[in-house]
């Protein structure tokens, strides 16, 4: 059984740093792309990052790129995103999601993030 | 930007009626549509794949359908845990959203 288990979210302040890590299992992760999709309160679906099975190529939204970055460790089975200068704008549950060719086929249950003083 | 724009943005049913959702998108894209749904307080579910592909373990009432610019998830005969919002998704070009339809218990 595909599981994906995001952790490391919670509140913080504006301006400083925040990282999610997600751990995979059930299928060989090495061998899949990965991604976080992210969802404001109430709003809907945002896509923010994907990296490919071997970290060798990474596409991130416009509105994060240079301040968050996807990387993942495939001896661990462990996706992260390093979110840095965070705005409130980023406050949202983040979902780590298994990436096949742009279409997102399992999901993990969502960890919070709050950004705000 | 490729723009996917869902409608209706909600849509009031009763159980064993079916039903079938929107989604626009901008520009042609031809078949690279998915459709999700997520449950209230819960993760999003793969429902359909390129516009019209099944997906293993989803329920065969939902279908999709549509190529270029327009596209339809319909739903034979919805059951009480159908009630839920719906999302589409391209894959053309980059990764975008539509903005969701609920679909809610009249």
């Amino acid at each position: 059984e595909v599981q994906l288990v995001e952790s490391g979210g919670g509140l913080v302040q504006p301006g400083r740093s925040m990282k999610l890590s997600c751990a995979a299992s059930g299928f060989t992760f090495s061998n899949y792309g990965m991604a976080w999709v992210r969802q404001a309160p109430t709003k809907g679906l945002e896509w923010v990052a994907t990296i490919s099975y071997d970290g060798s190529s990474t596409y991130y939204r416009d509105s994060v790129k240079g301040r968050f970055t996807i990387s993942r460790d495939n001896a661990k089975s462990t996706l992260y995103l390093q979110m840095n200068s965070l705005r409130s704008e980023d406050t949202a549950t983040y979902y780590c999601t298994r990436d096949i060719l742009w279409v997102f086929d399992y999901w993990g249950q969502g960890v919070m993030v709050t950004v705000s003083s | 930007n490729i723009v996917l724009t869902q409608s209706p943005a909600t849509l009031s049913v009763t159980p064993g009626e079916s039903v079938s959702l929107s989604c626009r998108a901008s520009q042609s894209i031809s078949t690279s549509i998915h459709w999700y749904q997520q449950k209230s307080n819960e993760s999003p579910r793969l429902l359909i794949k390129y516009a019209s592909q099944s997906i293993s373990g989803i329920p065969s009432r939902f279908s999709g359908s549509g190529s270029g610019t327009d596209f339809t998830l319909s739903i034979n005969r919805v059951e009480s845990e159908d009630f839920s919002i719906y999302y589409c998704q391209q894959s053309y070009s980059s990764r975008t959203f539509g903005g969701g339809t609920k679909l809610e218990l009249k």
